[in-house]
């Protein structure tokens, strides 16, 4: 069936470091991956997409990594700061819905 | 700030009680889709209302009904509360054709 999985459940680093999320999903046939962003008592915030076409999408700190032969989707934080300290989520987007795995939480320490 | 606005933030009820939750977005946003997040899950897709219609849903019980009304707000409404109902429901909202969803802050719901 229809999967979006994390392979971390925990991330810890140091500031500044670069920090990299994986994410496994299986329906070939979404049109967007996303990441988001949960911090404590708040919903998911939108980081940044990419479209199935696409293999690398640049924003700002942040690098989503598309490889479809494998199905498998990361988010690269560069320089993290404690401000980045939450739980991320990928999610695929059909057509009516997201499709959210169970979350990776990054730790990061001063 | 998403400009969604759900409520109330907290909320207690018993088995087998009714409950609604509210959720008000920016105007514009004619898409809204709810999601059920269990303690320490990913979201779970609950419906998707499109001017004012249901157009989709996930593997929910018809207990869990929705409404949306002209002006971007939205209601979800459960019956016959389960214990397992205990969540954080998250209501999301964006302009048709977009990818970008802005998600409420969630309403946590305890079922004792």
């Amino acid at each position: 069936g229809e999967s979006v999985g994390l392979h971390l459940p925990t991330l810890s680093v140091q500031e500044g470091d670069n920090s990299i999320i994986n994410c496994a999903y299986s329906n070939s046939a979404s049109d967007y991956f996303i990441w988001y962003k949960q911090e404590s008592g708040k919903g998911p915030q939108f980081i940044i997409d990419i479209r199935s076409n696409m293999d690398k999408r640049q924003g700002q700190r942040v690098t989503v990594l598309l490889n479809k032969t494998v199905k498998h989707l990361s988010l690269q934080i560069a320089a993290t700061q404690p401000g980045d300290s939450a739980v991320y989520f990928c999610a695929e987007k059909g057509y009516s819905t997201l499709t959210f795995g169970k979350g990776t939480m990054l730790l990061v320490s001063p | 700030e998403t400009g969604v606005t759900q409520s109330p933030t907290h909320l207690i009820k018993t088995r087998g009680q009714q409950v609604t939750l509210r959720c008000s977005s920016q105007s514009g946003h004619n898409t809204v889709s709810w999601y059920q997040q269990a303690l320490g899950q990913g979201p779970q897709f609950i419906f998707q209302y499109y001017r004012e219609e249901e157009n989709g849903r996930g593997n929910f019980p018809p207990r869990f009904s929705g409404l949306q009304f002209p002006n971007y707000s939205s209601e979800l409404n459960v019956n016959a509360l389960e214990l397992d109902d205990s969540a954080l429901y998250l209501c999301a909202t964006r302009l048709t054709g977009t990818t970008e969803a802005f998600f409420g802050q969630g309403t946590r719901l305890t079922v004792v």
